[in-house]
This record gives C-alpha cells, sequence and structure tokens, in this order.
C-alpha cells in the first residue's frame, strides 16, 4: 500500500535555527513523484517542490533544501536559518500509481521570534 | 498566487442548505481537482475533472456532485448540508490529466461553515 508518513505533529524552533522535516514515505511503484506544499496560517497550500524518483540529487532553494534518500524511502525537508514566516503546516505527499496524490498528515513549524 | 481562484471565500450557511464553490483553474490548465480539509480529516481528496470529464474520483459523498465546463471552470456543489461539512475547501489545477508528472496548484480554498 501506498503511505506518507510525517511522524513530526508539531515543531517548535527559536528563530534562527535549523530544522528539519521528515517525510518517510511506503510505494511499489519504481516511478514515482514526491511533493512538498507549505499552508500558511492564512490557509492556503502552496507548492514547493516535487521530486521523481529517479533523481537522488539534493535539491537547494535559498534557505530550503530537500534531501531524497531512495535507500531509506525518505524526502526530508529542512529549514536553514528558520524565519518566522516560516511558521506554517508542512505537506509531504505522493503520486500513487493511479497518479493520485496520498497526503502525509502534516507537521506544524512555528518559528517562535 | 497560484493562478487559481475560488469563489467564495468565506461561506455560512445552515444545516440542510445547499452551496456552490466554484473554481477556475491555471491559465491553460485542463484538470481541476477538489480537496475536503477538516480538522480531523486531513486532505481528503474528492474528485478530478479532466478537460470536462470526470477522471477520479475519491471519497465524495453522495450528497456532493461536482462538474467542469467548457471555459474550463468547475463548480463543487455541496446539498442537505450537516455540521461535519463544515471544512475548508481547495480546489487544485494541473496543466495535464493528472499523470505522475503533474504538479497541483492550488486555490486560496473556500471555508465553509455550516451552523
Amino acid at each position: 500500500a501506498q503511505k506518507v508518513t510525517q511522524a513530526q505533529t508539531e515543531i517548535s524552533v527559536v528563530e534562527k535555527e535549523d530544522v528539519t522535516l521528515d517525510c518517510v514515505y511506503e510505494t511499489r511503484d519504481t516511478t514515482y513523484y514526491l511533493f512538498w506544499y507549505k499552508q500558511p496560517p492564512s490557509g492556503e497550500l502552496v507548492f514547493l517542490i516535487r521530486r521523481n524518483s529517479f533523481d537522488e540529487q539534493n535539491e537547494i532553494s535559498g534557505r530550503y533544501s530537500w534531501n531524497f534518500q531512495k535507500s531509506t524511502s525518505s524526502f526530508n525537508f529542512t529549514i536553514t536559518a528558520s524565519q518566522v514566516v516560516d511558521s506554517a503546516v508542512y505537506f509531504c505527499a505522493l503520486t500513487q500509481s493511479n497518479y493520485q496524490l496520498i497526503w502525509g498528515a502534516g507537521t506544524k513549524l512555528i518559528i517562535k521570534p | 498566487d497560484s493562478g487559481v481562484t475560488q469563489t467564495p471565500k468565506h461561506l455560512i450557511t445552515a444545516t440542510g442548505q445547499r452551496v456552490t464553490l466554484r473554481c477556475s483553474p491555471r491559465s491553460g490548465d485542463l484538470s481541476v481537482y477538489w480537496y475536503q480539509q477538516s480538522l480531523d480529516q486531513g486532505l481528503q481528496f474528492l474528485i478530478q475533472y479532466y478537460n470536462g470529464e470526470e477522471r477520479a474520483k475519491g471519497n465524495i459523498l453522495e450528497r456532493f456532485s461536482a462538474q467542469q465546463f467548457p471555459d474550463l471552470h468547475s463548480e463543487l456543489n455541496l446539498s442537505s448540508l450537516e455540521l461535519g461539512d463544515s471544512a475548508l475547501y481547495f480546489c487544485a489545477s494541473s496543466a495535464s490529466g493528472g499523470g505522475r508528472t503533474d504538479t497541483q496548484y492550488f486555490g486560496p480554498g473556500t471555508r465553509l461553515t455550516v451552523l
């Protein structure tokens, strides 16, 4: 069965700390895509990144970086030098065999000033 | 701004009523998806339309229905509303039929409150 697990329900850190959000997935497919979305307090869902299963290179975008490891079925998200504006719920998702997204439960990230 | 628009932003109604939520996809996108996000259930996929045709169905109740029009905008109709239908309803769009490479871009959501 396909599944996405975000074991961290809530993380609280002080501004400027680095923080890593974990995402572990299960799939029998050899070709799949993983996503991260951000949901700030205002409520909208913002697309952050898409990664396919054949590309294990880590990705960096400013203060954001993603570590994809097929060996451990993980697609972790790190924010460096966190800021208050990073406070949000972050969702990891996986495309399943019928092409629909399977969503993790989300991790609520609180950045304290 | 994702380019996906949803109206209204907020909706307050009473049990037993019927409401219609509207979504306009990003320019050029052919697929529209509807999701329900409630506090206890997380993000639940309801239904997908591709170029006017129903493509996939998720956990959509029989009281709910949707359609996609020739101009590609979509409407989600919720009827015989119950208290438990109170939630944030998202529309998303993607370029094609929802293949693995498709990225879904979300609208700002409609917050429905049923009293």
